[in-house]
């Protein structure tokens, strides 16, 4: 069974720094490329970035580039996401998610609360 | 970068009515689509990808067509485990993948 278990989320400051973690198990994680999704309260879904299944290939949302860094390791089968400079708007339930295209496998998120 | 209109945002329904929401590109996606249902503090599912092609395990009164720019989910005839928010979502953009807003199916 495909697990997906995210974690890391807490309550950080305007202009701090978080990183979350995903940890994947039953599947072979290094043959996917992995997301991260987010949702503010109460709002739809936004993707944030994307690793390819070796991670040599990375993509970002413009809402996060240049702050956010997406990494994993295949040896851990764990996926990462460094936030940095947070902002209010940063505040948000964090999946990660499996699969090119259409993500087949979510997690069930970490919440992530970006408030002074 | 490809944006995606849902339409409506919200509609109220009942058990055995046929449902029909729509998502609209804002440039040719092909089939690159796909469409996820969300129930309150849980992760998507997704239902439909490639625009039609319906998952493993999801019951055939949902249905997915379309292509290009113009795009339709159909739930055939409601049930009650259908009312829940329904998201569309483009991959032809390898780049930056996009959700539509979100359609809320609320009970009439």
């Amino acid at each position: 069974e495909v697990q997906l278990v995210e974690s890391g989320g807490v309550v950080v400051q305007p202009g701090g720094s978080l990183r979350l973690s995903c940890a994947a198990s039953g599947f072979t994680f290094d043959e996917y490329t992995m997301h991260w999704v987010r949702q503010a309260p109460g709002k739809g879904l936004e993707w944030v970035s994307l690793i390819s299944w070796d991670g040599g290939s990375t993509e970002y949302a413009d809402s996060v580039k240049g702050r956010f860094t997406i990494s994993r390791d295949n040896t851990k089968n764990c996926l990462y996401l460094q936030m940095n400079s947070l902002r209010n708007e940063d505040t948000a339930l964090y999946f990660c998610a499996k699969g090119v295209g259409a993500p087949h496998h979510w997690g069930q998120g970490t919440l992530v609360t970006v408030s002074s | 970068a490809i944006q995606l209109t849902q339409s409506p945002s919200s509609l109220s329904a009942s058990v055995g009515d046929r449902v029909t929401i729509t998502c609209r590109a804002s440039q040719d996606i092909r089939s690159a689509l796909a469409w996820y249902q969300q129930k309150p503090g849980k992760a998507p599912n997704l239902l439909i990808s490639d625009a039609s092609s319906l998952e493993r395990g999801v019951p055939s009164r949902f249905s997915g067509s379309g292509s290009g720019t113009d795009f339709t989910l159909t739930i055939s005839s409601l049930q009650p485990e259908d009312f829940a928010t329904y998201y569309c979502q483009q991959f032809h953009s390898y780049e930056e993948l996009t959700f539509g807003g979100g359609t809320k199916v609320e009970s009439k």
